[in-house]
This record gives structure tokens, C-alpha cells and sequence, in this order.
């Protein structure tokens, strides 16, 4: 079974432009979570999205968006970037196996904003 | 607001010794808590969980603890080999929708 994919692995983009991320999760796992990962503030939650429907937030500005298509592969949008948003941004898939929610990540998009 | 701390930000043991990582959470509504081993390049790998209805679980090598009454969560890493150098997260969730905060993480260096 081939793991969560994300693309592009490795971005650069300059400060005020936006950027759209893309996640394929495990084949048959209904939710993806977005994760920001900085040295500063570690692994926080972005959103989370099951069936095409946002389920959970995090404490993020309006600037961070997202989407999940009908197959399961979900998009985050970062408007206006700035320097800050320079992380490495994750995506996990889960599906519910009996007694654990086990979430897989993916590799990782690892952005930098100039 | 909600937090997942960690009390050691870095932990050295020898080969072959056991490794135990702290942790500590802060939301009394989260009713699922795992733990994830993360190395360099890569994502976050799933290594274990725990329902909070558990004080105890065991996998291969690694046990969770889980003490509700002081928000404590551990993990205990057996015969720790130098593969297990790496950073440990503690994340805490609700099994009902899936939101899930993550501790600042541990890394693990392992002597040879």
C-alpha cells in the first residue's frame, strides 16, 4: 500500500504570494490533517478534513485554507505569505483501525518564503 | 489555552539501557494519546497509543503510561538501540473528531 504523498517536496516563494500544497493520503483513509512544523513552535495543528467537510481548526489565520477533493486528496492554500510561514508542513492520513486512530504522515513540503 | 509539554528536551542513554521520555498534557477532555518518533527528513512515524480509559500499554519494546490524575504521559523505550536516536512527540487527541496537539518533542541520542 503506498504511503501519504505530498508535492512539492521542497518550495520557494517570496514574501505576499500565495502557495497551494498537495496531500494524497493512504488509499481507503478518509481523513487528512495539515500539521506546521517550525523549530520555534514544533508540530501545530492546521486543520483537519473527512469527507470533503472540515472537521477541526486549529489556531491559525485566515490566510491558511483548505480543501479535500472526493477522493480523499486534500489541497492547503497559505495566502499572502509571510516570512514566519517558513516550515516544513505536513500531512497525515488516518482511517479508524479498530482500536487506534493511527495517523500516517507524509514526508513533508518544506517551504521557504524570501 | 490547550498545551502538550514535555519535561526533557533531550535525553542521552546507553545502548541497551531503557529510555523513559516524559510528558505532559493540559486538556482533561482528551480521550486518546499517542506517541510519535520522528527522524531526520522524515515524518512523523506512529509508535504507540493509549485510550484514556488505560493506565498501561505495551507494544514491541515500548510502553505507554498513562496517569490521568497528574495529566502524565510516558513512554518507555526497552534494550534502547541506536535506530531509536531520533525526536519523540506526545500528541493528545479525541477520538471523536480528530484535533491533535503535539508536545514540543524530546530527541533521543543513543550511545554506542
Amino acid at each position: 500500500k503506498a504511503g501519504v504523498t505530498q508535492t512539492p517536496r521542497y518550495l520557494i516563494k517570496t514574501r505576499g504570494q500565495q502557495v497551494t500544497l498537495s496531500c494524497s493520503p493512504i488509499s481507503g483513509h478518509r481523513s487528512v490533517s495539515w500539521y506546521q512544523q517550525t523549530p520555534g513552535q514544533g508540530l501545530q495543528f492546521l486543520f483537519e478534513y473527512f469527507s470533503e467537510t472540515q472537521r477541526n481548526k486549529g489556531n491559525f489565520p485566515g490566510r491558511f485554507s483548505g480543501r479535500q477533493f472526493s477522493n480523499s486528496r486534500s489541497e492547503m492554500n497559505v495566502s499572502t505569505l509571510e516570512l514566519g510561514d517558513s516550515a516544513l508542513y505536513l500531512c497525515a492520513s488516518s482511517s479508524w483501525g479498530g482500536s487506534s486512530y493511527e495517523q500516517y504522515f507524509g514526508p513533508g513540503t518544506r517551504l521557504t518564503v524570501t | 489555552g490547550e498545551s502538550v509539554g514535555l519535561h526533557l528536551p533531550t535525553l542521552s542513554v546507553q545502548e541497551g539501557d531503557n529510555s523513559i521520555i516524559n510528558c505532559a498534557y493540559s486538556n482533561s477532555a482528551s480521550d486518546y494519546f499517542i506517541w510519535y518518533k520522528q527522524e531526520s527528513g522524515k515524518g512523523p512515524q506512529f509508535i504507540i497509543d493509549i485510550r484514556s480509559n488505560m493506565d498501561k500499554r505495551q507494544g514491541q519494546r515500548v510502553t505507554v503510561l498513562l496517569n490521568k490524575t497528574v495529566k502524565h504521559l510516558s513512554l518507555q523505550i526497552a534494550a534502547t538501540q541506536p535506530g531509536d536516536s531520533a525526536v519523540y512527540f506526545c500528541a493528545e487527541s479525541s477520538t471523536g473528531g480528530f484535533k491533535t496537539i503535539f508536545g514540543a518533542g524530546t530527541r533521543l541520542f543513543v550511545k554506542a
